[in-house]
Parts: C-alpha cells; structure tokens; sequence
C-alpha cells in the first residue's frame, strides 16, 4: 500500500524557517519524481515544488522567489521541504504528492498533509 | 502557465441528478485530471488521461473533453458523491490546478 506521511508541521513567526518532512512507503522511492502541493485555508490546490526522482533537478512556482528549497534523501525514503523567510501567505496545508507521468504529468497519491500556521 | 478555469464555483443538486462541471484552460493541454476532495481529507485521484476512471470510482462519473475544454460528468447523482472537484494538467510546466467546483447537495 502506498504511504505518504507528513511531518513537521507548527505555528512560526514571520520570518522564520521551518523543514517539512515527508515519509514514503509502499513503493520504489527513487523511481517517482514527487511534488508539494499547499491549499490555504478554505482555498483551492496550489502547486509549489518538484523534484526529479534523483533529486538532480528542482522545479518551483515563481511566486516562492527562491524561499523554499525542495530535497529528498532516497536511501530514508524522504522528501523535505525547507522554508524559509516565511510569510502569513504562506499559511496553509502542506501535502506531499507522488508523480505519476504517462502522457501527462499528474499526482496519483497524496499524503495527510501538514499544517503551517504563519502568525505572530 | 496555463489557467484552468472551473465552472461553476458552487452547484447544488438533488440525488437523481445528471451534473456536469467544466473546466476550460487557457492552452491546448491535451489531457485532463480530477480530483474529489471531501471535507478534511486529502485530494484524491478521480479521473486521469481525460475519461479513464481511477480506482474504486464508480462508473456514474465519466470525463470527457479536448484541446480546451473537458467536463465532469455524474450519471445519476448520490449523496456521497457531495466534494470539492479539482481539474489539473501536466502537460506543461508548472502543473496547475483550476479554482474548483464544490458540488452540494439541494
């Protein structure tokens, strides 16, 4: 069965950092580009970050400007997240999302997500 | 990056209902996705490749569409089938999600 685990969700003060984490099972890790994809509050699906299955290549929404960095660690079956330089749009659930591509690129699992709250 | 349009926001029907949500994007993006997402839980795969059915979806949804425009279509409408409808595409990067459709029941 395919699993995707969020971790490390909090309530930060703006400015400050924190690293989601995001535990796969069930399937080969390392064959799979994976995603994070946000929904705020009461909104529609945003998609924010990908990485190959390798990890050689990162891909981001223009509207982060370079404050969030996606990994991933193949040998832990993890996939991180690190943001930084947070901000009260940032507030959100977090959700890690499998890649699957045929003839189109789309998520065929998703995590739990993971709540950021982004509050002084 | 290509827009995706959902339409309508908000519908409300009654169980028995034939519904239909559309999504038009603003390029030709060859093939559509849906997910059902029910209140606090994660998006689900619903439909993929345009009209092929994921698993455990019942065969009163179906999909449909080309080039812009694609739909959601449920036969004969049941009370579980009350969520939130999201289209996506993959065909260019970014990947990119329309506003939604949230199907309620009248």
């Amino acid at each position: 069965e395919v699993r995707l685990v969020e971790s490390g969700g909090d309530l930060v003060q703006p400015g400050r950092s924190l690293k989601l984490s995001c535990l796969a099972s069930g399937f080969t890790f390392s064959n799979y580009g994976m995603h994070w994809i946000r929904q705020a509050p009461g909104k529609g699906l945003e998609w924010i970050a990908s990485i190959t299955n390798g990890g050689t290549y990162t891909y981001y929404a223009d509207i982060l400007k370079g404050r969030f960095t996606i990994s991933r660690d193949n040998a832990r079956n993890t996939l991180y997240l690190e943001m930084t330089s947070l901000r009260s749009e940032d507030t959100a659930l977090y959700y890690c999302a499998r890649e699957y591509y045929e003839l189109s690129y789309y998520f065929d699992y998703w995590g739990q997500g993971v709540m950021v709250t982004v509050s002084s | 990056e290509i827009v995706l349009t959902q339409s309508p926001t908000t519908m409300a029907a009654s169980p028995g209902d034939k519904v239909t949500l559309t999504c038009r994007a603003s390029s030709s993006v060859k093939y559509m996705y849906w997910f059902q997402q029910k209140s606090g839980t994660s998006p689900r795969l619903w439909i993929y490749d345009t009209s092929k059915l994921a698993s455990g979806v019942p065969n009163r949804f179906s999909g449909s569409g080309s080039g812009t425009s694609y739909s959601l279509t449920i036969s004969s409408l049941e009370t579980e089938d009350t969520a939130a409808y999201y289209c996506q595409q993959g065909r260019t990067y970014p990947p990119t999600f329309g506003g939604g459709t949230k199907l309620e029941l009248k």
